[in-house]
């Protein structure tokens, strides 16, 4: 079976612009959650989605949002980007409400 | 919300010895404690988890411990080899919440 895969891989914006990444979860996997991790903040969790429905978010501003579509593959937006949104943006998908498989991430880095 | 801390940051040990990272956590409502493994340049890999009802969980070479009274939980790697060089993350996770909160990572070294 196929793992998470997260698309692009690596992203370069300068400040003021917005992204929008993608991720695929695993093939049967309903859930898709989002994390960031950056070196200072460790791993944080942004949102999660399960059949389309945003079922939990993070405490990050308005600026991240994100979504699902009917075949479970999920985006999430950041918009006017700020230098502090350079991270390693992480997607995993779930089958069961707990087990969670992480893609490979996409790498933003903002100018 | 849930606060998890982890410990050492940092764990270096001889090839064949054994390595514990140990997590406490806050939230008493939590019950289910993964353990995640990542590689440079890779996604964390879930390495191994113990849910609440469970006080301990082996897999080959790998187990977790947990203490509900304490909260607090432990991996134990025995015979480590150099594969097992990685940063290593505990998390914690409540029903129906449906998020991960981890731990700040430890980077384990194995020496050869």
């Amino acid at each position: 079976k196929a793992g998470v895969t997260q698309t692009p891989r690596y992203l370069i914006k300068t400040r003021g612009q917005q992204v929008t990444l993608s991720c695929s979860p695993i093939s049967g996997h309903r859930s898709v959650s989002w994390y960031q991790q950056t070196p200072g903040q460790g791993l944080q969790f942004l949102f999660e989605y399960f059949s389309e429905t945003q079922r939990n978010k993070g405490n990050f501003p308005g600026r991240f949002s994100g979504r699902q579509f009917s075949n479970s593959r999920s985006e999430m937006n950041v918009s006017t980007l700020e230098l502090g949104d350079s991270a390693l943006y992480l997607c995993a998908s779930s089958y069961s409400d707990f087990e969670q498989f992480f893609g490979p991430g996409t790498r933003l880095t903002v100018l | 919300g849930e606060n998890v801390e982890q410990h050492p940051s940092t764990l270096s040990v001889q090839e064949g010895d054994s390595a514990v990272i140990k997590c406490t956590y806050s939230d008493s409502a939590s019950n289910y404690f993964p353990w995640y493994k990542q590689e440079l340049g890779k996604g964390p890999q879930l390495i191994i988890d113990i849910r609440s009802n469970v006080g301990e969980k082996k897999d080959q070479r790998i187990a977790v411990t947990l203490n509900k009274t304490a909260k607090h939980f432990s991996l134990h790697i025995t015979e480590t080899q150099p594969e097992d060089s990685a940063v290593y993350f505990c998390a914690a996770q409540r029903s129906n919440d449906y998020k991960l909160s981890f731990g700040a990572g430890t980077t384990v070294t194995v020496r050869a």
